[in-house]
């Protein structure tokens, strides 16, 4: 079955603990990205990547990186992790090659940061 | 001001009601335009893309107008399976790399 995984899909944590949100997909896309969700703000882009080792920054990435060493994990790292980033993180995939580009998201992954 | 906007709603419409929304961008050179869908605490889904021709599936039909930057998403015959958040999507560019959400618009449809 196609999917976008991700684990864990709830996390509590506290103020400056690292912590990595893996995400894996199964459907040989190039294209992957992390949002987080926030209520009357809806979905923002974190980081995207275009393929293996390539990765940019989209509108919020202070905070966070990421990597791309497969093609099918894209980890989402928050090395310090703040209050400010308890949210609903969602990971997404697509094949980047095909105008207009669906994307395939993940189940969501609930962080709090006590 | 937001670079993709729309109508929070709620939306309340009874069963078989039609429905519309409007999203308006403010950047010019966005490409490619979606509609998704979001169920309560659920990943959002592709619902349909959206194509300067306009576009229909089923119930469904999506419209663009780049002249005054704002699609639109006509649901027909609504269906108490059709309430859900409404997520309105614009690329900037003609990759799939920088992708903008709407805040989304939710609509509830009652018996």
């Amino acid at each position: 079955e196609a999917q976008v995984t991700q684990n864990p899909r709830y996390l509590i944590t506290v103020t400056g603990k690292k912590l990595t949100v893996t995400c894996s997909q199964n459907m040989n896309h190039e294209y992957m990205s992390w949002y987080r969700q926030d209520p009357g703000l809806g979905l923002r882009q974190i980081y995207y990547s275009m393929n293996v080792e390539v990765t940019d920054k989209g509108d919020v990435p202070e905070g966070y990186k990421v990597s791309r060493k497969e093609k099918r994990n894209f980890p989402l790292i928050l090395e310090s992790p703040s209050p400010n980033q308890t949210s609903l993180y969602f990971c997404a995939s697509s094949s980047g090659q095909k105008v207009p580009y669906e994307q395939y998201f993940g189940p969501g992954t609930r962080l709090t940061v006590t | 001001r937001k670079e993709v906007e729309q109508d929070p709603g709620p939306f309340n419409v009874p069963e078989g009601a039609t429905v519309a929304f409007n999203c308006t961008y403010s950047n010019s050179a966005s490409q490619s335009f979606f509609w998704y869908r979001q169920d309560c605490r659920k990943e959002p889904k592709l619902l349909m893309s959206v194509y300067s021709s306009g576009n229909e599936d089923g119930r469904f039909t999506a419209q663009l107008n780049r002249a005054s930057q704002y699609i639109s998403l006509l649901i027909r015959d609504s269906k108490l399976s059709d309430s859900a958040t409404y997520l309105c999507v614009v690329s900037r560019y003609s990759s799939a790399s920088k992708i903008i959400f709407g805040s989304g618009t939710r609509l509830s449809i009652r018996p």
